[in-house]
């Protein structure tokens, strides 16, 4: 079985600052990770993943996450945040062995002018 | 290219009635599921598709929900005599397969309302 936790439904954060929006998962054999972002009124936007390599994955509007295995963390990271980064976020993991993927209940990001 | 298209956008209904939601996939992608978001929800698993593979209907809530894949492109969700707590965001993502790292990608969605 997989599954994966997000445990802040909603973060907030001050403009300029650091963001971090927490995913931890679980999974009986490796993992595939991923963020999605969901702005009102629209569908999931595939932000980065995660699948081998480099713990540190680069993706979209200068978004990053660090996978931490013996964690079992994947959280989402930005330097400095900004107003239109306010949306929903959600972490995914598919179990290597899975076909389906598993969505996290999301974290609500409200970012402060 | 395009993406993944849905239709309608918006589907109001009254309770009792059936209704038929409608997914184009990127072209190319074998994979095709099917979600479903209440409002302030995640994300529930419906169903399936994969290529020409029996389609995986874990998530279907009852069996009042259906739905199929012609020619391995285009999908529709059917639910049949709706009721008012079926009001959602069904959504629809494709990938190119159901492998490991394969990134599935989202339409905008068809938010039904059951009255």
């Amino acid at each position: 079985a997989q599954s994966v936790a997000q445990p802040e439904d909603q973060v907030n954060v001050a403009e300029g600052n650091p963001l971090t929006v927490k995913c931890t998962y679980s999974v009986s054999g490796n993992p595939y990770l991923f963020w999605y972002v969901q702005y009102p009124n629209r569908g999931l936007q595939f932000l980065l993943k995660y699948i081998t390599g480099d713990n540190l994955v680069k993706g979209s509007y200068g978004f990053e996450a660090e996978f931490n295995k013996s964690q079992t963390s994947f959280h989402l990271k930005k330097p400095s945040a900004l107003v239109s980064d306010s949306a929903l976020y959600f972490c995914a993991v598919r179990d290597g062995g899975y076909q389906k993927v598993t969505f996290g209940t999301g974290t609500k990001l409200q970012v402060i002018p | 290219g395009a993406g993944v298209s849905q239709s309608p956008s918006n589907k109001v209904t009254e309770k009792g009635k059936d209704v038929e939601l409608r997914c184009d996939p990127i072209s190319g992608h074998t994979a095709l599921y099917w979600y479903r978001q209440s409002l302030g929800q995640g994300l529930e698993f419906l169903i399936y598709f994969q290529g020409n593979s029996a389609p995986d209907k874990s998530g279907l809530p009852s069996d009042r929900f259906s739905a199929e894949r012609t020619g391995g492109s285009v999908s529709t969700l059917t639910i049949q005599r709706t009721q008012q707590e079926d009001s959602a965001v069904y959504l629809c993502a494709s990938s190119l397969a159901a492998l490991k790292g394969d990134t599935q990608y989202f339409g905008p969605g068809t938010r039904l309302t059951v009255l």
